[in-house]
């Protein structure tokens, strides 16, 4: 079974731009959260969507937002972009449920560095 | 005060020794904790779950005390392939949402 895809693998963007990134969970899993990753720090939690819901939002500004589709796959989106949005930007997909169910399966992530 | 929060270190330790990690967690509402092992520029992997009674997985060990509200994590016998960072997480899910969060993360680096 593949793993969780992530695409691009790497972008660069000037400032104010705007970026969609995309990834496809583990077939069966219906949850996908996105991670901000700054080198240094832990992922820093954005979102987590289920069944096209969002289920939990991180402390991050309205320039980022995100969706799911039918098929699980997810979309996500920063507007108006930053000199401080350069990072790697982690998907994980997981199982919905509570304990063990919620280990996050993470892709290789996409690199963006905004200019 | 940050959500979870680990001792960066590095901890740089030889072959065969035990190292232990700990974390601690705000939110007394925290349900369910885990470790990742990350290494570099790669994605985070589970490690292990951490479960209330304790739980060990070879050389690894995890123990949760909800109590003082923090995690830790044991490696025995530490080889060469345990340097990496470690990311200790907590899920918290209650009325004001969902929310799932990392530390830092503490850099191991075993030496020969």
């Amino acid at each position: 079974d593949a793993g969780v895809t992530q695409s691009p693998t790497h972008l660069i963007k000037t400032r104010g731009q705007h970026v969609t990134l995309r990834c496809s969970p583990i077939s069966g899993h219906k949850s996908v959260s996105w991670y901000q990753q700054v080198l240094g720090q832990g992922p820093q939690f954005i979102f987590q969507y289920y069944e096209k819901e969002e289920r939990g939002r991180g402390n991050f500004p309205d320039r980022f937002s995100a969706r799911q589709f039918p098929n699980y796959s997810s979309e996500l989106n920063v507007n108006a972009l930053l000199l401080g949005d350069s990072a790697l930007y982690l998907c994980a997909s997981s199982f919905p449920g509570t304990g063990v169910q919620e280990t996050q399966y993470f892709g290789p992530g996409t690199r963006l560095l905004v200019l | 005060r940050k959500e979870v929060e680990q001792d960066p270190g590095p901890f740089n330790v030889p072959e065969g020794a035990t190292v232990a990690f700990n974390c601690t967690y705000s939110n007394s509402a925290s349900q369910s904790f885990f470790w990742y092992r990350q290494d570099c520029r790669k994605e985070p992997k589970l490690l292990m779950s951490v479960y209330s009674s304790g739980n060990e997985d070879g050389r690894f060990t995890a123990q949760l005390n909800r109590a003082s509200q923090y995690i830790s994590l044991l490696i025995r016998d530490s080889k060469l392939s345990d340097s990496a960072t470690y990311l200790c997480v907590v899920i918290t899910n209650s009325n004001s949402g969902y929310a799932l969060n990392f530390g830092k993360g503490t850099s191991l680096l075993v030496t020969p």
